[in-house]
């Protein structure tokens, strides 16, 4: 089946400092998608991407739908100790009613006060 | 809006024995979906349901899981008998239209013993 590979895994920075995780796919997709799950929560919906090429910001967030369309990355700037969590990418290739989300593994923020 | 509500939110079994879990979607959504979070991975899709017909369940192990959505608002995943690789956090999730992101719930941390 599909997979993603999101990298990096984990990531330690200083407050303030910016934050670059990216995300890669052996297929295409029509949607890109970034959530972030907080601890015994589930994920939430930071930035749906839905056009090859297209670049979002919501906030201090940036995201960017690839060219090939098998890659995004998601840029946050300035950090502050609420973004800690774990970040994923999701690439959703719709076919009639069929919405799948495919997960990558996920990237494990941590910002240091 | 009021969320995705899940119950329960902890559940702990011993392998071999059955467990259900229940999810009530947002309002007036009608695609329905349960993924399956093991520990340090992404969700992985189990089943989508639109209204109350399944619209992929090719990643449901169905000698041992099974799910309905009657009356295409509430629905139950149910497993029967339990293993020890089904120790993962069962999150629901809803959408008005699949290609906009879900809303997912906070989830049932099941640990199988």
């Amino acid at each position: 089946g599909q997979q993603l590979n999101q990298s990096p895994q984990s990531m330690f920075i200083q407050e303030g400092e910016d934050v670059s995780m990216n995300c890669t796919s052996s297929s295409i997709f029509n949607t890109w998608l970034w959530y972030k799950q907080d601890p015994g929560e589930g994920p939430v919906l930071l930035i749906a991407l839905y056009k090859a090429g297209e670049l979002t910001s919501n906030g201090r967030l940036t995201a960017q739908f690839g060219i090939t369309r098998k890659d995004s990355f998601l840029n946050i700037s300035a950090s502050i100790p609420s973004d800690v969590g774990i970040y994923f990418c999701a690439g959703q290739l719709s076919g009639g009613s069929n919405y799948k989300l495919t997960f990558g593994k996920g990237t494990l923020l941590t910002v240091n006060p | 809006e009021a969320g995705v509500a899940q119950s329960p939110r902890y559940k702990i079994i011993e392998k071999r024995q059955s467990v259900a879990f229940w999810c009530n979607p947002i309002s007036g959504h009608a695609t329905l979906y349960w993924y399956q979070q093991i520990l340090g991975q992404g969700p992985k899709l189990l089943i989508q349901f639109q209204n109350n017909g399944v619209v992929d369940d090719s990643q449901l192990p169905k000698d041992r899981f099974s799910a309905e959505r009657l009356k295409g608002v509430d629905s139950t995943l149910k497993i029967q008998p339990a293993k020890l690789e089904d120790s993962a956090v069962y999150l629901c999730a809803s959408s008005l239209t699949g290609n906009y992101g879900y809303t997912f719930g906070s989830g049932t941390r099941l640990t199988v013993v």
